[in-house]
């Protein structure tokens, strides 16, 4: 069985500061983790993936994320944010269950605000 | 078009009607994905089809749920008898399906279809 808790709900910044949204995982596989992200009335856009290629992974528009096996976690990152980061942020576990078939667990999501 | 679509974008109706919502994948994605999204549930993983595979319905929440996927390409997922409890906003996702146990599977999502049932 897989999980993803993010750990925030809602997470509150100012413009210009740092950015950390939180997601552990669990996991009796080695997983792909995925941050996806969701403006509002838009689709899920796809942030960043995990593959196991480097533990580091930088993803589009500044974000990164860091994947620590140790304390299963997979936090996402971002040095200065930016008014169109107000969005919500959803952490995604992967894993290959036989047959070209793909299990995914999303997390709650954590729903981003920048404030002026 | 390069990504997902779907439609409608948005579709209200009474309770107890039929709903169908359509999803167009990515062109040569042979896996595609339903998804609903309520307010404070999260996204559910509804149903998944791959190539001709019988389609993975273990995320479907009830009979009245059904999906059908023709020529391999364009997918319908039909709701009967519509609950209030069906409101939600449903979305598709396509992916290209790699060989072996490679689980770097990125899924492209649409938009959503936003369902209102009054």
């Amino acid at each position: 069985a897989q999980s993803v808790t993010q750990l925030d709900s809602h997470v509150s910044v100012s413009e210009g500061t740092p950015v950390l949204l939180r997601c552990n995982y669990s996991s009796s596989y080695s997983p792909s983790l995925f941050w996806y992200v969701q403006h509002p009335n838009k689709g899920l856009q796809l942030l960043l993936k995990y593959t196991s290629a480097a533990t580091l992974v930088k993803g589009i528009n500044g974000f990164e994320a860091e994947f620590k096996k140790s304390e299963t976690s997979f936090h996402l990152t971002k040095p200065s944010a930016h008014m169109s980061d107000a969005a919500e942020y959803f952490c995604v576990v992967t894993r290959y269950s036989g047959a070209g078939s793909y299990q995914l667990t999303f997390g709650k999501g954590t729903k981003l605000s920048v404030i002026p | 078009g390069a990504g997902v679509s779907q439609s409608p974008s948005n579709k209200v109706t009474e309770k107890g009607k039929d709903v169908e919502l359509r999803c167009d994948p990515i062109s040569g994605h042979t896996a595609l994905y339903w998804y609903r999204q309520s307010l404070g549930q999260g996204l559910e993983f509804l149903i998944y089809f791959q190539g001709n595979s019988a389609p993975d319905k273990s995320g479907l929440p009830s009979d009245r749920f059904s999906a059908e996927r023709t020529g391999g390409s364009v997918s319908t997922l039909t709701i009967q008898r519509t609950q209030q409890e069906d409101s939600a906003v449903y979305l598709c996702a396509s992916s290209l399906v790699g060989v072996g146990r490679e689980s770097t599977d990125t899924q492209y999502f649409g938009p959503g279809t936003r369902l209102t049932v009054l």
